[in-house]
Order: C-alpha cells, then structure tokens, then sequence
C-alpha cells in the first residue's frame, strides 16, 4: 500500500517554461512534505519542503504547494532549465509513522528539460 | 560543502557472502538513516540511528541484515548470508535533528549486486 503516489513516471518540458511535478498521499496524518532531487549515480539532494500549516512554499524557482483537503502536493519549476533533468522524490512523514524523522517517498518522477 | 560518504560505491559478490556497507555521516550530524533503492519498490527506510542508538529498524530483514554505529563517524550495514534479492542501491543519509523538519543529507549510495 504506497502512501506517497508520484503517478506519472517521467515528464518532459522544453527550456523556460514551467514544469508541474504531482504527488498524492493517503495518509492525513502526514505534516511535513519534501522534495528531492537525484542525478545519476547520486544521492538525493533535498529541494524543498512544506509544512501542513502551509499552503506554498517558495524558493528561488521552486515553489511546493499543498492542498490539504486534495491530499496533494505539487512543484512548480519556473523557468525550467536543463539543469533540471533529473529525478524528482516526494517524501513525507508524520508522527503515524512511528517516529517523527521518519520519511515514506514517493517513487520518483524523471524530469527531462530540453535546450 | 560537507558531505556523507558512503564505501563502497560498487559491490559484486557471489549469494551467501557476507556484505558489509559502511557510512560517514556529516560531522556533527546525530541522526543517521539506511534506506534501500529497488525498481519495484522505491526508497525504503531499512533503520535509523539518534545520537548512536538505534531508533528504528522494522524495515530491516532482522535475519540477515544488521545495523550498527561503533562510534559517531561510522555506521555500518551487513548482510549476512547475502541473497539476490538484496540487490539494490544502498543509501546512508544523516541529519542534525535537533529540532522537527530538518532535511536528511544523502551520501552517493552503494550499488549492490549479488549473483
């Protein structure tokens, strides 16, 4: 039973426009979310976060929005560079976990930016 | 920028050898994570560690598989006997959780292969 669903496996985007990345989750105990980034060969880099008393976070040209009622987050990449070609995991946790640092992700969405 | 490193960055053996997959977290850092990385399942979370004591490992095959950290610089991750199964990327993260919704911080990850 996946808790953090990415439902779309790979997206792909030309250079400067926007790329929308989805995530659903079906626990409502969850109150953080997090996004990260993987190359290749790497290990996920943390992206961005929300907590659940917020409905958008941004940061540069990631922004995460969360709609709590939807049980949905999504990010936004705006203007998309190729140097966002990657993976992208959406992670959450919540004290229904057991413990409060522990995270459940999503399997990943690939992003391709095209020059 | 300070990073988690992770050794091996391969490993090939043969089923029923012992593994053994060793971490540096962040300097400073008091929470350590294992999770593992397969195409069906995503990122699991196999165990983690608070100020070297184990939190939680119920994702972890308590048969064959331990988790241990002999001191603040190094934790470790055995398999013993190997299966191919286990075939997988390994990835140790660490953070400095000393208060709620801190990011982990991910080393580069083993890449497991048991034949």
């Amino acid at each position: 039973d996946q808790q953090v669903k990415q439902n779309s496996p790979s997206l792909s985007v030309q250079e400067g426009r926007i790329s929308i990345l989805n995530c659903d989750y079906t626990n409502s105990m969850f109150d953080y979310f997090l996004w990260y980034k993987k190359y290749p060969a790497e290990g996920p880099t943390f992206l961005i976060s929300i907590s659940s008393i917020k409905d958008k976070n941004e940061d540069g040209r990631f922004t995460v929005f969360l709609n709590k009622s939807a049980k949905h987050l999504s990010l936004h990449i705006v203007p998309s560079q190729p140097g966002d070609s990657a993976v992208y995991f959406c992670a959450a946790k919540g004290l229904s976990q057991g413990g409060s640092e522990k995270l459940v992700f999503g399997k990943g969405m690939k992003l391709t930016v095209n020059p | 920028d300070a990073r988690v490193t992770q050794t091996p960055r391969h490993k090939v053996t043969e089923m029923g050898q012992e593994v053994t997959m060793r971490c540096q977290p962040i300097l400073g850092h008091n929470t350590v994570f294992w999770y593992r990385q397969t195409m069906m399942q995503g990122l699991e979370l196999l165990a983690y560690f608070r100020n070297r004591a184990p939190l939680d490992d119920s994702g972890m095959p308590k048969d064959r598989f331990s988790a241990e950290m002999p001191d603040a610089t190094l934790a470790t991750l055995k398999i013993q006997p190997s299966e191919p199964r286990d075939s997988a990327v390994y990835f140790c993260a660490s953070g400095l959780l000393d208060r709620p919704n801190q990011p982990q911080h991910f080393g580069d990850g083993t890449r497991l292969s048991i034949l």
